[in-house]
């Protein structure tokens, strides 16, 4: 069965960056897609954007289109989400979560989430 | 703005049925899912390609659709249903999308 871990809690300055973990195990990460998706403080979900790690291809919705990198790393089972110039619109909750290839692809499982607060 | 109308709020009793939509235009040529979140909680799946169940999700979460609009119906709605659900599905050109979320209180 498939366990996403993501890394802890941040907190960051406006300007700077942050980098968020995703560790996938029990299943074949070679396989998968791996997707981010954010939540706002008592907000929806908001897709983010996705990599298939045995190719590095990459997909980016046009809101995180040039501020946000997603990468991957085969020999570890880690997805990475960086997201730059953060402002304080930024301080939500970020999941990564296993993207099914669908017709309509889907999300399962998700990470636990990965609070990120940016604040002066 | 999302491209998935749900309502924004259903309150139904212990063991009643609760029924939320979801809407889109593309929806006749896309899958809806379904995700159930509990506060504090990430998103679990509890129904896919409108219809489809994984396993360990309970019987009384159920999907279907017509049309437009797909719809997650719980029946005998338990106490520990009490969440936020939210429908998603891919726009016109294939972005992955939410609704907006339902809250489900159970009175």
């Amino acid at each position: 069965q498939v366990h996403l871990v993501q890394s802890g809690a941040e907190v960051k300055k406006p300007g700077s960056s942050v980098k968020v973990s995703c560790k996938a195990s029990g299943g074949s990460f070679s396989s998968f897609i791996i997707s981010w998706v954010r939540q706002a403080p008592g907000q929806g979900l908001e897709w983010m954007g996705g990599i298939i790690p045995t190719s590095g291809t990459t997909v980016y919705t046009q809101k995180f289109q040039g501020r946000v990198t997603i990468t991957a790393d085969e020999y570890t089972n880690t997805a990475y989400m960086e997201v730059r110039s953060l402002r304080s619109e930024d301080t939500a909750v970020y999941y990564c979560a296993r993207e099914l290839v669908g017709a309509t692809n889907w999300f399962d499982p998700w990470g636990q989430g990965t609070l990120v607060t940016v604040s002066s | 703005s999302s491209e998935l109308t749900q309502p924004p709020s259903v309150s139904v009793s212990p063991g009643q049925t609760a029924r939320i939509t979801c809407s889109a235009d593309a929806l006749p040529r896309q899958y809806g899912h379904w995700y159930q979140q509990r506060p504090g909680q990430a998103p679990i799946l509890i129904i896919y390609k409108d219809t489809e169940r994984p396993s360990g999700i309970p019987e009384r979460f159920s999907g279907s659709t017509s049309g437009t609009t797909v719809t997650l119906t719980i029946s005998g709605v338990q106490a520990e249903d009490e969440a936020d659900y939210y429908c998603q599905s891919a726009d016109s050109s294939g972005t992955l999308v939410f609704g907006g979320g339902t809250k489900l209180t159970v009175l």
